[in-house]
């Protein structure tokens, strides 16, 4: 079955350091993989995905994320990080079917430090 | 840019009371969603939907929940019996050729 781990819960990080926020994918077949993001009182948000070609994605607000198949990891990356970046980012995926589930992790919520 | 629109944003029931999750997927979208993430925890599937059936739900998903799309544009989650349990935010989604996934901003139900 496929599953999607985010193993840390919290990340505190202070404003302008870089940060990584770890996601690890098990999927048996071809997978699709998203970070979605979800502002506080609000809903969720696509960041940023990959289906296939460059292992490299990248959001408009500074993200990236890189796919790596031997390491079965979708890791997102900011190298400086903003107070407007507070919230909770959710690692997804799904096995690539048009009218496929998203499988969600359980969310890192990320802290700025002033 | 095109959106999900969830109505209402937040819902109070009785517990027992039937209760309808309104979406307007975006329009060109062909496959929807409904998702619930109860308050502090992750964001799980309810049901798929495609070509005016269910193409999968999950375990939660049970008799007391329904969808349809009645008029090719809503698309819409019924609890016929709500439980105290039944509180979550609910997220409806719609996909495309794009696998964009688009989600809704939410309604929050609460059950009392």
């Amino acid at each position: 079955a496929q599953s999607v781990t985010q193993l840390d819960s919290q990340v505190p990080v202070f404003e302008e350091a870089p940060v990584e926020l770890r996601c690890n994918y098990s999927s048996s077949v071809s997978v699709y993989l998203f970070w979605y993001v979800q502002y506080p009182n609000q809903g969720l948000q696509l960041l940023l995905k990959y289906l296939s070609g460059s292992t490299l994605v990248k959001s408009i607000n500074g993200f990236e994320a890189e796919f790596n198949k031997s390491q079965t990891s979708f890791h997102l990356r900011k190298p400086s990080v903003h107070i407007s970046d507070t919230a909770e980012y959710f690692c997804a995926a799904s096995r690539g079917n048009r009218d496929d589930k998203i499988i969600f992790g359980k969310g890192t919520r990320l802290h700025i430090l002033p | 840019e095109p959106e999900v629109t969830q109505t209402p944003s937040h819902q109070v029931t009785q517990m027992g009371q039937e209760v309808i999750l309104r979406c307007v997927p975006i329009s060109n979208h062909l496959y929807f969603y409904w998702y619930r993430q109860i308050l502090g925890q992750k964001v799980e599937f309810l049901v798929s939907f495609y070509n005016n059936e269910i193409s999968e739900k999950s375990e939660i998903f049970d008799d007391q929940f329904s969808v349809e799309r009645p008029d090719g544009s809503n698309f819409t989650l019924k609890i016929r019996s709500t439980k105290l349990e039944d509180s979550a935010m609910y997220f409806c989604a719609s996909g495309g050729d794009d696998y964009g996934y688009t989600f809704g901003s939410g309604t929050r139900l609460t059950v009392v």
